[in-house]
């Protein structure tokens, strides 16, 4: 089944305390971003990459940290998390730019 | 800078309604525009985008949304509201100058009541 997996589903942490988002997808997509929801905001948009060792900063990158080594592989990184933080993340993949994003289940994460 | 504006944060309708969502744009640039589902503790799903060609497009659960450049506007439809289209609805602009990046609205909640 083609789909996008992330890991964890839900994550509490305490501030400051380093953590790691896994995403993977297999449906070969050239493109894959991470997202962020809170309420009344919709979905902002964290890091893209159009490829493999190619990123850039979406509209809310400060305080996390993207990688794209493999090409099915795009995890989001905390290196110091803090309580405004908290929030839904999604990623998400893309054939073209085109087609649309496939969205995984999400991430909730806290930081208290 | 493109941005897109969701009129009315929540929509409530009767089952068997017309289903309305209006979404808004400013885009200096041709749009690629979708609409997305997100069905309660769910990932978003495609329901349809605009890219090039004719501007009255067809989605999944019998949505459809028309592509109205002088108004710039993409409002979301369906003839019949069904309980199952109770979710939130997302509009969404790809953003120029950046692969992919693509710009959401705030959604829009619809509920749907017997």
């Amino acid at each position: 089944e083609a789909q996008v997996t992330q890991n964890p589903r839900y994550l509490i942490t305490v501030t400051g305390k380093k953590l790691t988002v896994t995403c993977s997808q297999n449906m070969n997509h050239e493109y894959m971003s991470w997202y962020r929801q809170d309420p009344g905001l919709g979905l902002r948009q964290i890091y893209y990459s159009m490829n493999v060792e190619v990123t850039d900063k979406g509209d809310v990158p400060e305080g996390y940290k993207v990688s794209r080594k493999e090409k099915r592989n795009f995890p989001l990184i905390l290196e110091s998390p803090s309580p405004n933080q908290t929030s839904l993340y999604f990623c998400a993949s893309s054939e073209r730019d085109s087609y649309g994003y496939t969205f995984g289940s999400g991430t909730r994460l806290t930081v208290v | 800078a493109q941005s897109v504006t969701q009129l009315g944060s929540h929509v409530s309708v009767s089952e068997g309604a017309l289903v309305l969502l209006r979404c808004n744009y400013s885009s200096s640039v041709p749009p690629y525009l979708f609409w997305y589902v997100q069905y309660p503790n769910q990932g978003l799903q495609l329901l349809l985008k605009y890219t090039t060609g004719a501007t009255l497009v067809k989605g999944i659960n019998g949505f459809e949304a028309e592509f109205k450049k002088s108004e710039t506007s993409f409002h979301l439809t369906k003839p019949s509201a069904h309980m199952s289209d109770a979710a939130e609805y997302f509009c969404a602009v790809r953003k120029s100058g950046g692969y992919n990046k693509l710009i959401f609205g705030a959604g829009t909640r619809l509920a749907v009541h017997p």
